[in-house]
């Protein structure tokens, strides 16, 4: 059960859209719409931006949104604004009743 | 709103039992899955595993022969124990509502390992 791959970094200037990636295998990623994204901001507890892939919960901005294609999640950020700046983390569902995260993603917004 | 807190010692020695309890507030622990996910200094997060109300556990497959959780209904309190930690250990400790994904989640709470 390996980590799920992510670019350890992503920048844009105010106002661009940003995607993040989100690798697995066609054991985790792949086969279940079971990927969530969390926001985490420095010592601060993460926090759920999108769940069942595309879904985003009450209250997120919907300049979040989510997706898939085979065994990559994506994360799109529209609109970027100073406070997206975080480390952003995805998890997938891999079987077994077992879930991983990603290795994690720095936000930089220029 | 659904509150979560972490309480239990900083500091552990090597050999020794992790021991963390997760406190929730706001809402009832019954009738949801509750998780552990630990996060090393500087690194990214790591699922440790869920208990249902119920007591039932599923475990991360690389900690799960040291990992034991278990449930108080009475006191809306779900807890974690490791075993035999070592300092690859040493980790902010969170515990989170949910399974498939975390809704809630608390502050965290950092443990070293060390002697």
């Amino acid at each position: 059960q390996s980590a799920l791959t992510q670019p350890a970094s992503v920048s844009g200037s105010p106002g661009q859209s940003i995607t993040i990636s989100c690798t697995g295998t066609s054991s985790d990623v792949g086969s279940y719409n079971l990927v969530s994204w969390y926001q985490q901001h420095p010592g601060k507890a993460p926090k759920l931006m999108i769940y069942e892939v595309n879904k985003r919960p009450s209250g997120v901005s919907n300049r979040f949104s989510g997706s898939k294609s085979g065994n990559t999640a994506s994360l799109t950020i529209s609109g970027l604004q100073a406070e997206d700046e975080a480390d952003y983390y995805c998890c997938s569902y891999a079987g077994s009743s077992t879930y991983v995260f990603g290795t994690g993603t720095k936000v930089t917004v220029l | 709103q659904v509150q979560l807190q972490e309480s239990g010692p900083g500091l552990v020695k090597p050999s020794e039992t992790l021991s963390l309890t997760c406190t929730v507030s706001g809402g009832s622990i019954i009738g949801h899955y509750w998780s552990w996910i630990r996060q090393p200094p500087g690194k990214g997060l790591e699922w440790i595993g869920y208990i249902y109300y119920t007591g039932s556990t599923t475990y991360n497959p690389s900690l799960k022969s040291r990992v034991t959780m278990s449930v108080d209904t009475s006191k809306n309190q779900f807890s974690l124990k490791l075993t035999s930690v070592t300092p690859a250990d040493s980790a902010v400790y969170s515990c989170a509502r949910g399974y498939d994904y975390f809704d809630y989640w608390g502050q965290g709470t950092l443990v070293t390992v060390s002697s």
